[in-house]
């Protein structure tokens, strides 16, 4: 199992600002996603973030827009850069301790973004 | 990339059995399938996981028939405490590295 923590857990921006969104994991893992659920919708993966190796970002998301960190095996950050109201969203973090694409995922909180 | 595709919404009544059926046609054969149970303001919770046939646990069963095109859900005697949204994860293993969401169903149990 994992616990993630994600900050901030909630935010609100102005417009043409960018963002820094963290996420903690209680144990060491190597798979890691970020996905966006805009309000009353379902999940979409922006990108897979894999310790070691560069994000793979998703149809519709680049790294310019969205940059990926991944220093280690137990965090991550996602930027949202250049904001627009758009990007007013629910972000989330999420791992699969298991080092497989088909094993059990673990979500953080998410972070709720408004962007003005 | 296996698309899949939920009815939006349930309604049920506590103690009565629920079955919610995702429709994968373009599962791959390394894809597992993956249920998840969303509560407002939290991240998805891992439900139940199946590859074909049958698979139950402690809170739900899974049925995936032999084409493995769809899936059903199947939650015993259904409380309050289960309304939420869930969703359909189908799962890929090989280099497209895509695991995606079903459109979700939002279940509301009554009294």
């Amino acid at each position: 199992s994992a616990v993630i923590s994600q900050k901030p857990s909630r935010d609100i921006c102005q417009r043409g600002t960018s963002l820094t969104i963290q996420c903690q994991v209680d144990s060491q893992v190597t798979m890691m996603f970020w996905y966006r659920q805009q309000p009353g919708q379902s999940l979409t993966l922006i990108a897979t973030a894999n310790q070691g190796s560069e994000a793979t970002y998703e149809s519709g998301f680049v790294i310019d827009k969205f940059p990926i960190s991944r220093p280690n095996l137990t965090f991550s950050t996602l930027t949202v850069s250049n904001m627009s109201p758009e990007d007013s969203s629910i972000y989330l973090c999420s791992v699969a301790p298991g080092g497989s694409y088909t094993g059990e995922l673990f979500f953080g909180e998410g972070s709720r973004l408004t962007v003005l | 990339l296996a698309k899949t595709t939920q009815p939006i919404s349930m309604d049920s009544y506590e103690g009565q059995e629920v079955n919610i059926t995702c429709s994968h046609n373009n599962i791959a054969t390394n894809d597992y399938i993956t249920w998840y149970q969303q509560f407002p303001s939290q991240g998805p919770r891992f439900i139940i996981q199946g590859y074909k046939t049958k698979v139950t646990n402690e809170v739900a069963s899974l049925f995936i028939p032999a084409d493995r095109k769809s899936s059903t859900l199947s939650l015993p005697r259904v409380s309050l405490s289960d309304t939420a949204v869930y969703y359909c994860l189908v799962g890929t293993t090989g280099g497209g590295n895509k695991l995606t969401f079903g459109t979700g169903t939002q279940l509301k149990v009554e009294l």
